[in-house]
């Protein structure tokens, strides 16, 4: 059975510091993993990560994927009160239905 | 943790058609559901929270007479696409909530519907 196992559950930290999320999966025929920030309605899409290696950027979020230790961290630097949110990892598997599988979410307080 | 299933998961049918997906919190209640679409580039788009024994609330630009939700039980919700059309060919997935657990939602694996 698929699984995205997200860490840590909830985090609380000061406006300016870095925070580091974590998703580890397991999955069968790995397509793409996803992440996602929910505030309040439906989860914002932050990035897809296909390839091991490769980061991703945008502004001070940033992320990246270990295919072969099956884990992806999503780093924020400088946090501010707006990144307080729900960050959602989701992993899709491929062929024609391409499954996905949400984590549970860590839920990012950021505080002034 | 937490399971939620969605049925069927994978289906085709023809224009005009209604097909019904299911949505079920295997092992905890869920008082609150929620139905979301996934476009293309993987941004979701919330269409209706259902609370069990009432009303589904619509996002705005969702048609209801289209998008037919059912919460008839803490374990159930189903959504019917009327009269489906090959626009609304996409992705559908759910999510639940536990009434103990507020902050924590449990998704669906999805639903691909395909219409012809």
């Amino acid at each position: 059975e698929d699984k995205v196992v997200q860490s840590p559950l909830s985090l609380v930290v000061h406006e300016g510091d870095t925070v580091t999320l974590n998703c580890s999966y397991e999955v069968t025929n790995f397509r793409s993993l996803l992440w996602y920030k929910q505030e309040k309605k439906a989860p914002t899409f932050l990035f897809m990560l296909t390839s091991s290696g490769i980061e991703k950027k945008s502004g001070r979020l940033s992320s990246i994927l270990d295919k072969k230790e099956l884990f992806s961290i999503l780093n924020i630097t400088a946090t501010q009160t707006g990144d307080s949110a729900v960050y959602l990892c989701a992993v899709k598997n491929s062929g024609g239905y391409q499954k996905v599988t949400f984590g549970t979410g860590t839920k990012l307080q950021v505080i002034p | 943790g937490a399971v939620v299933s969605q049925h069927p998961s994978w289906v085709i049918c023809k224009s005009g058609t209604s097909v019904k997906i299911e949505c079920r919190s295997l092992d905890f209640q869920a008082t609150t559901m929620f139905w979301y679409r996934q476009f293309p580039k993987q941004s979701l788009m919330l269409m209706a929270t259902s609370n069990e024994g009432s009303k589904a609330t619509y996002e705005q630009g969702v048609e209801k007479d289209k998008f037919l939700i059912n919460h008839a039980s803490l374990t159930l919700s189903t959504l019917t696409v009327t009269s489906a059309h090959p626009e609304d060919s996409s992705f559908y997935i759910c999510s639940a909530r536990a009434a103990e657990i507020q902050e924590t939602q449990y998704f669906g694996p999805g639903t691909r519907l395909l219409v012809l």
